[in-house]
């Protein structure tokens, strides 16, 4: 059965730590994992990664994926209250086509 | 550049009725997929629709059903709600055989009482 999974399922930190989200995935005919941030409806595109040990980064955010370990990380330095929102991992997995697998998604609260 | 759009954007519902939520992708895309969110989960893929047909479909019942006009907008019904019924209904925007991103709609909440 494909499977996304996420970690931690919810974490509280102060302004200014770093913090790591993780997702595991089991799935048939990979073609990409996809991160969003989730605040109130729309989840609002982060990053893509297809290929393995390429970081991406985009200020204080960034990722990257293993595909031998079949696990991706997302890291936010310097956290800000604004960062405080859902974050969903989620795994392109439709072959030719595009349909996504999403994990439950990590709940981050950045307190000031 | 508009992006995806959806409408409703909040609406309620009694049990048994039938509900037609709507969806316009961003320009230049010509695939539309709906999802589910219910409360505290992931999206769940509905369905997806590419030149006006339904290509793929994920777990879920012939209660939901939709459509894609010619211009890739598209559709989603579904008939007889239930409670369970009651999410976020989110549209995905992409191009067909296309690795490219995929774009989410603001959603429609949708609660059947």
């Amino acid at each position: 059965e494909d499977k996304v999974v996420q970690s931690p399922l919810s974490l509280v930190v102060h302004e200014g730590d770093t913090v790591t989200l993780n997702c595991s995935y089991e799935v048939t005919n990979f073609r990409s994992l996809l991160w969003y941030k989730q605040e109130k409806k729309a989840p609002t595109f982060l990053f893509m990664l297809t290929s393995s040990g390429i970081e991406k980064k985009s200020g204080r955010l960034s990722s990257i994926l293993d595909k031998k370990e079949l696990f991706s990380i997302l890291n936010i330095t310097a956290t800000q209250t604004g960062d405080s929102a859902v974050y969903l991992c989620a795994v392109n997995y439709g072959g030719a086509t595009n349909k996504l697998i999403f994990g439950t998604g990590t709940l981050l609260a950045v307190q000031p | 550049d508009a992006g995806v759009t959806q409408s409703p954007t909040h609406l309620i519902k009694t049990r048994g009725q039938q509900v037609t939520l709507r969806c316009s992708p961003k320009s230049g895309h010509d695939t539309v997929s709906w999802y589910q969110q219910a409360l505290g989960q992931g999206p769940q893929f509905i369905f997806q629709y590419y030149e006006e047909e339904e290509r793929q479909r994920g777990n879920f019942p012939d209660r939901f059903s939709g459509h894609q006009f010619p211009n890739y907008s598209s559709e989603l019904n579904v008939n007889a709600l239930l409670l369970g019924d009651s999410a976020l209904y989110l549209c995905a925007s992409s191009r067909h055989f296309s690795g490219n991103t995929i774009y989410f709609g603001e959603g429609s909440w949708l609660t059947v009482v």
